[in-house]
């Protein structure tokens, strides 16, 4: 099954306004999060990510909280703008053997539209 | 400067042909990983290496093959191409210890 799920496919918010996006995974061995942004036709690119040793984590406009306890994070955007239009994938991975990097889940993917 | 490239970046096969997509990085990274894309699926893992001449199966890895000769080359083979591996592959690579994650820009694989 999936391990990592984004239960709304799209969001639109306006301009300025804060993008709320959700993520909700089931393995409890994983200790690490991230939200990839995508735009069409093009790669996924790292936004932000936090390990399961802090809560939340800030970084200019965005902020991922972290709910180990309901094993759930989320992205919040602030001052959305409408180059933020993509489509934003949530990934969690445990930490390998040896200290190796994690082998990541992806959920399917929400699309953000901001609108002027 | 890309630093993971993927060749072809699209591609026709036909049913039952091999099929053989390339996937080129110059981050020196030790793990090289392919996805593929699917609507609503999101990215899902096919095979991975963590080093030179050694693969790994990832979540779905029925259907293809992967190859490591180095450490910037790593090939996802379709030996058989069926309708269902239709889809958008990814190249990723990643430096050991560390999660995060560096795209190639993709291949569109159409099989006929």
């Amino acid at each position: 099954g999936q391990q990592v799920k984004q239960s709304s496919p799209s969001l639109t918010v306006q301009e300025g306004g804060i993008s709320i996006l959700n993520c909700d995974y089931e393995n409890d061995m994983f200790d690490y999060f991230a939200w990839y942004k995508k735009y069409p036709d093009n790669s996924p690119t790292l936004l932000i990510s936090v390990r399961s040793n802090v809560d939340k984590r800030e970084d200019g406009r965005l902020t991922v909280f972290l709910n180990k306890s309901g094993k759930h994070f989320s992205l919040h955007i602030t001052a959305s703008q409408p180059e933020d239009t993509a489509v934003y994938l949530c990934a969690a991975g445990a930490r390998g053997q040896q200290g190796t990097g994690s082998k990541l889940s992806f959920g399917k993917g929400a699309k953000l539209t901001v609108s002027p | 400067e890309a630093a993971v490239t993927q060749s072809p970046r699209s591609k026709v096969a036909v049913t039952g042909g091999k099929v053989t997509l390339s996937c080129h990085q110059t981050n020196n990274h030790d793990y090289m990983y392919w996805y593929r894309q699917d609507t609503g699926h999101g990215l899902r893992l096919i095979h991975y290496s963590y080093v030179a001449d050694s693969t790994e199966k990832g979540d779905i890895p029925d259907g293809y093959k992967a190859s490591r000769p180095s450490q910037e080359n790593f090939s996802l083979i379709l030996e058989l191409a069926s309708l269902s591996q239709t889809a958008v592959y990814f190249c990723a690579s990643s430096y050991w210890g560390q999660d995060t994650q560096y795209f190639g820009p993709g291949t569109r694989l159409l099989v006929l």
